[in-house]
């Protein structure tokens, strides 16, 4: 079955510490994207990639970063410089050919400070 | 800059009964997608709209776009129980593969 994977479902972070979010996809679509969504809020895109080897910020990416080495996959580190990282983080695909391709979401990562 | 509204931000509605959500949007786009979002899950695509006049229906929902108005609605036909969710409306930036996403609107029917 093709979609797209998160894991872990909970992660915990300590102060100070770096962690990553994982995204893999299988649908073979060339536009990932990560979102954070905070309680009774919509989403807002932290990063974006249309192709592999590049991304771009999107309205909240300080204290975070990506890569994307490979088009399956779009990992998200929630950087020491993230001050109030407890969200609910979403990460999501699309075919990237032009602009009106639905997007694709995967079933997310809960990030708790302890 | 684009931005998203929606009201009501809160709904909530006999079953049976019909309403509307609405998403007003800020400057011009080139299309509008609704999703669905159950609590603490995923979002789920339920309508993209790409323009004037544009209707898409699936079961007991029904989605329009006017983009003179940059006004998108959300109907809801005779509301079942099933329907409980958090409705959001998203607006692509431009000529970019950017989303804006509304706040939502918390759909809750009770019997």
């Amino acid at each position: 079955d093709g979609g797209i994977t998160q894991s872990p479902k909970y992660l915990f972070r300590k102060e100070g510490q770096n962690v990553t979010l994982s995204c893999e996809q299988n649908l073979n679509h060339d536009a990932m994207y990560w979102y954070r969504q905070d309680p009774g809020q919509g989403l807002r895109l932290i990063y974006y990639s249309q192709i592999v080897n590049d991304f771009q910020k999107g309205d909240i990416a300080e204290g975070y970063s990506v890569s994307r080495e490979k088009k399956e996959s779009f990992p998200l580190t929630v950087t020491s410089a993230q001050k109030n990282p407890t969200a609910f983080y979403l990460c999501a695909s699309s075919i990237g050919e032009g602009t009106a391709q639905t997007q694709y979401f995967g079933p997310g990562t809960r990030l708790l400070v302890l | 800059e684009l931005k998203v509204e929606q009201n009501p931000l809160f709904l909530s509605m006999q079953e049976g009964k019909n309403y509307t959500i609405y998403c007003n949007y800020s400057t011009t786009s080139d299309r509008l997608y609704w999703y669905r979002q159950d609590p603490g899950k995923s979002l789920e695509s339920l309508f993209v709209l790409l323009s004037n006049g544009a209707v898409k229906q699936e079961g007991r929902l029904m989605a329009s776009l006017d983009t003179k108005a940059r006004l998108s609605t959300l109907h809801i036909t005779a509301a079942v129980h099933d329907l409980s969710a958090t409705y959001f409306c998203a607006v692509g930036s431009y000529n970019t593969d950017k989303l804006i996403f509304g706040t939502g609107t918390r759909l809750q029917v009770f019997p």
